[in-house]
């Protein structure tokens, strides 16, 4: 398997726009995370699907962010419209209820 | 106060001697995982434990529930070493995990 993959690895945008996130998890794992990193937060958890359905979005900063899961192999986080302090590495990871496996993140920069 | 902290905040050690980073944790957990993130940024799962002592190569991650307290060991600490380990409790009610500010670890050669 190829590990959680994310896309794309850099994405650099100017305030206002829509920024798409996608991930793909390792098949099998039935768990789905959304994270971000800052400097000044560390590691957040933004969402969590287990089988597709939005378990726990109590991180999702604001109505501006959502994700979503449309099937067992794809998720979507998406930020719309995008401003300069969402500014941060985004990772995607996914778990069968042990480890947890992480893509290799998003750098998003916001102008 | 942070649910989970860990100790120290930055360790710069030389090649070959014991490290241990310590975690401890308020919330209620169904397990803790150690996380380790290299330089490049990647995020690597190396432990996830709910009792006792886990051993992987020259990594040993431990936990004493009742005192809600792990530790995570090195030993023969290598540069490659170097990198930021996280520590993260899992609740007991689903999957969240709960992060510590993590421990940036540089062995020198």
């Amino acid at each position: 398997d190829a590990g959680v993959i994310q896309s794309p690895r850099h994405e650099v945008t100017e305030m206002g726009q829509e920024v798409t996130l996608r991930c793909k998890p390792i098949s099998g794992h039935n768990s789905l995370f959304w994270y971000r990193q800052t400097m000044m937060r560390g590691l957040e958890l933004l969402i969590y699907f287990n089988n597709n359905v939005p378990i726990d979005d109590s991180g999702m900063p604001e109505d501006r962010f959502s994700a979503k899961m449309p099937n067992a192999s794809f998720s979507t986080l998406k930020i719309q419209p995008s401003e300069p302090r969402d500014s941060a590495v985004y990772f995607c990871a996914s778990s069968s209820g042990q480890l947890v496996f992480f893509g290799s993140g998003t750098q998003l920069s916001v102008l | 106060k942070n649910e989970v902290e860990q100790s120290p905040q930055n360790l710069t050690a030389q090649e070959g001697e014991f490290i241990t980073i310590n975690c401890s944790y308020s919330v209620g957990i169904s397990a803790l995982h150690w996380l380790q993130q290299h330089p490049g940024g990647g995020i690597v799962s190396l432990f996830m434990l709910s009792s006792g002592k886990k051993k992987h190569g020259r990594l040993i991650a431990t936990i004493n529930i009742q005192e809600k307290h792990s530790s995570l060991h090195i030993t023969a600490s290598h540069p490659r070493d170097s990198a930021v380990y996280i520590c993260a409790a899992q609740e007991t009610s689903g999957s969240r995990l709960t992060f510590g500010e993590g421990t940036q670890l540089t062995v020198n050669p």
